[in-house]
């Protein structure tokens, strides 16, 4: 099982309507959660962390989180063509004092315009 | 959000030469930062963890004695991939972690002939 799972994709979803993304991590130890974007060719660019569960809003994104679930979320509204990307999630998991992220392998993300 | 810079963008070298990757923070204090590659369409793999003044800790089947790292000031890292060959080419990523959340430099994409 790996540590952080994502749908692969492609998620298809007309402009305007609502992206929802989907993750799971094995970890119960995991304590920060990320949502990066990156675009192809380019490098990730952070969108969102959340730490407590429950839901975490901005601007269009909304990041939610169930622990005990261990499911972290991420919605976009209102969804652009210039949203398409891939979106990772990462976990941020400590360790005998040191840290490191976990990434999954990304969800590709296409608004049709 | 935070900046990172990383030096250069891309870079063509022969096999069996090394070649030096700078990456800055540039807006503030990394006492962590981390060095990823990315095959394409894959996600991101942690190569290895640098803390300010000390010794990088690497991922296991990462060679230590290949991908040399220093982080030698909070806002400074360098990743040099010695003695490189046709299978070091890939996407190389740098993250600056400032209160534990990580910023991405734009990438370097290293191509050896």
């Amino acid at each position: 099982q790996k540590e952080v799972e994502q749908n692969s994709g492609p998620l298809s979803v007309p402009e305007g309507a609502i992206a929802s993304l989907n993750c799971t991590y094995s970890d119960r130890g995991s304590q920060s959660f990320f949502w990066y974007r990156q675009y192809s060719g380019k490098s990730p660019e952070l969108i969102m962390f959340i730490y407590s569960n429950g839901d975490k809003e901005d601007g269009r994104f909304t990041a939610q989180l169930n622990k005990a679930s261990q499911y972290v979320s991420l919605l976009i509204r209102d969804s652009q063509p210039s949203d398409s990307a891939t979106y990772l999630c990462a976990v941020m998991r400590d360790a005998s004092g040191t840290y490191k992220y976990i990434f999954g392998t990304g969800t590709r993300l296409k608004v049709l315009a | 959000g935070a900046v990172v810079s990383q030096h250069p963008s891309w870079v063509i070298c022969k096999s069996g030469t090394s070649v030096k990757i700078e990456c800055r923070s540039l807006d503030f204090q990394a006492t962590t930062m981390f060095w990823y590659r990315q095959f394409p369409k894959k996600s991101l793999m942690l190569m290895a963890t640098s803390n300010e003044g000390s010794k990088a800790t690497y991922e296991q089947g990462v060679e230590k004695d290949k991908f040399l790292i220093n982080h030698a000031s909070l806002t400074l890292s360098t990743l040099t991939v010695t003695s490189a060959h046709p299978e070091d080419s890939s996407f190389y990523i740098c993250g600056g972690d400032t209160s534990y959340e990580q910023y991405f430099g734009p990438g370097t994409r290293l191509t050896v002939t």
